[in-house]
């Protein structure tokens, strides 16, 4: 089973301000890797596929890099409503993986 | 408009059966393979279930294998999910996403969820 590892478990920043997140795997995923929001109470909504693929929708403020092992999550500047929990996924392999999640909260 | 809708959920003992039910509309059902998520309390998420568009290939985690059985109702546009032997651990709200074809982009649209609490 490939292991999904995000950092930091949770990032107190202010509305504006600049997020970035990591994912490291635990052997190569190519770059079949997803970036996930999810808000209080609902479902999650898919941002980024395959590394770097903005979803149907999604701003432009956010942005995906990497490929094999280390990936990152960009909001180049945070908006009131980005305030929420990321998680990645990858579906380079069975079982499908998703890391643990980081939180986004306000400073 | 793009809708799952999940249905089925409640309060069950443990060891006891529910069916969920995942209603596609929006889209072309058969265009895309299916799978359920499902996120414990105050937890992350947890991929259970894959299910082909054709139903050729039937994927379960570990955690479910020999318990769970999914299935699709192409005609009706629905996925199933028969939950059996059903654990404490098991409580959770269970999402129904889809996938484009049998192996593109994963969860690019999700159901609301339905809460399944297992508890005597």
């Amino acid at each position: 089973e490939i292991v999904l590892t995000q950092s930091p478990a949770t990032l107190s920043l202010s509305p504006g301000e600049r997020a970035t997140f990591s994912c490291r795997a635990s052997q190569s995923v190519r770059n079949y890797l997803a970036w996930f929001q999810q808000r209080p109470g609902q479902a999650p909504r898919l941002l980024i596929y395959d590394a770097s693929n903005r979803a149907t929708g999604i701003p432009a403020r956010f942005s995906g890099s990497g490929s094999g092992t280390d990936f990152t999550l960009t909001i180049s500047s945070l908006e009131p409503e980005d305030f929420a929990v990321y998680y990645c996924q990858q579906r380079s392999a069975w079982p499908l993986t998703f890391g643990g999640g980081t939180k986004v909260e306000i400073k | 408009e793009v809708q799952l809708v999940e249905s089925g959920g409640g309060l069950v003992q443990p060891g006891g059966s529910l069916r969920l039910t995942c209603e596609a509309s929006g889209f072309t059902f058969t265009s895309y393979s299916m799978t359920w998520v499902r996120q414990a309390p105050g937890k992350g998420l947890e991929w259970i279930s894959y299910v082909s568009i054709t139903s050729s290939m039937i994927y379960y985690a570990d955690s479910v294998k020999g318990r769970f059985t999914a299935s699709r109702d192409n005609a009706k546009n629905s996925l199933y999910l028969q939950m059996n032997s059903l654990r404490v651990e098991d409580t959770a709200i269970y999402y129904c996403a889809r996938r484009e074809g049998d192996s593109g982009v994963c969860f690019d649209f999700w159901g609301q969820g339905i809460l399944v609490t297992v508890s005597s």
